[in-house]
């Protein structure tokens, strides 16, 4: 059974920095795209990162450029996300999301972890 | 304010035909497939139709898809209790690297 599961969340003050993580479990990691999305409370989805199978293709949502910063390990099946320079507007549930085959559809999601961005 | 444009809210009785719409441009859906998520409250959203019009294992066929031009349209037949949710279309954005989202509509089941 194919699971992501998210975990690093929690309150951080503007400025601050946080470091999201995704264990993935059930496939092989190392061959797929994995995304992270957030979603702000009450709010739509947005994209925020991706990561290629081997990390050769990064992208980011123009909204976190150059202060988040996505990788992975994948002999430890995990997906990372390090938020820098947080802002209120950072405040979402983050979850990660596997591509099917990289820029198609997220066709697994993690349950989420919730970051708050406040003073 | 998202990139793809949904209305906010949609509503049907049990048993009734509702659709849903999302519109977008020539750099999302008019070059690229689309795709569903249904979110149920308070989970994790969940793939609901892939490649405009695809079903993923597991989905009943009450769920359906299209797309034409630079608009895609959700339809759900025989509408049920449980499919009160949050829908949200998607679609890859050619110049972001990345896709973009519709800003959800949210299904009422009187």
């Amino acid at each position: 059974e194919v699971q992501l599961v998210e975990s690093g969340g929690g309150l951080v003050k503007p400025g601050g920095s946080l470091r999201l993580s995704c264990a993935a479990s059930g496939f092989t990691f190392s061959t797929y795209s994995i995304n992270w999305v957030r979603q702000a409370p009450g709010k739509g989805l947005e994209w925020v990162s991706s990561i290629s199978s081997s990390s050769t293709y990064i992208y980011y949502a123009d909204s976190v450029k150059g202060r988040f910063t996505i990788s992975r390990d994948n002999a430890k099946n995990s997906l990372y996300l390090q938020m820098n320079s947080l802002r209120a507007e950072d405040t979402a549930v983050y979850y990660c999301a596997r591509d099917y085959v990289s820029g198609s559809w997220f066709d697994y999601w993690g349950q989420g972890t919730l970051v708050t961005v406040s003073s | 304010q998202s990139v793809l444009t949904q209305p906010p809210s949609a509503s049907g009785t049990p048993g009734q035909r509702v659709t849903i719409s999302c519109s977008g441009s020539s750099s999302n859906i008019g070059s690229n497939t689309v795709n569903w998520y249904q979110q149920l409250p308070g989970t994790a959203p969940k793939l609901l139709i892939y490649s405009n019009n695809q079903r993923p294992s597991g989905v009943p066929d009450r769920f359906s898809g299209s797309k034409s031009g630079t608009s895609a349209s959700l339809a759900i037949s025989g509408l049920q209790s449980e499919d009160e949710a949050d829908y949200y279309c998607a679609a890859w954005h050619d110049s972001l690297n990345g896709p973009v989202f519709g800003g959800g509509t949210k299904l009422t089941v009187l």
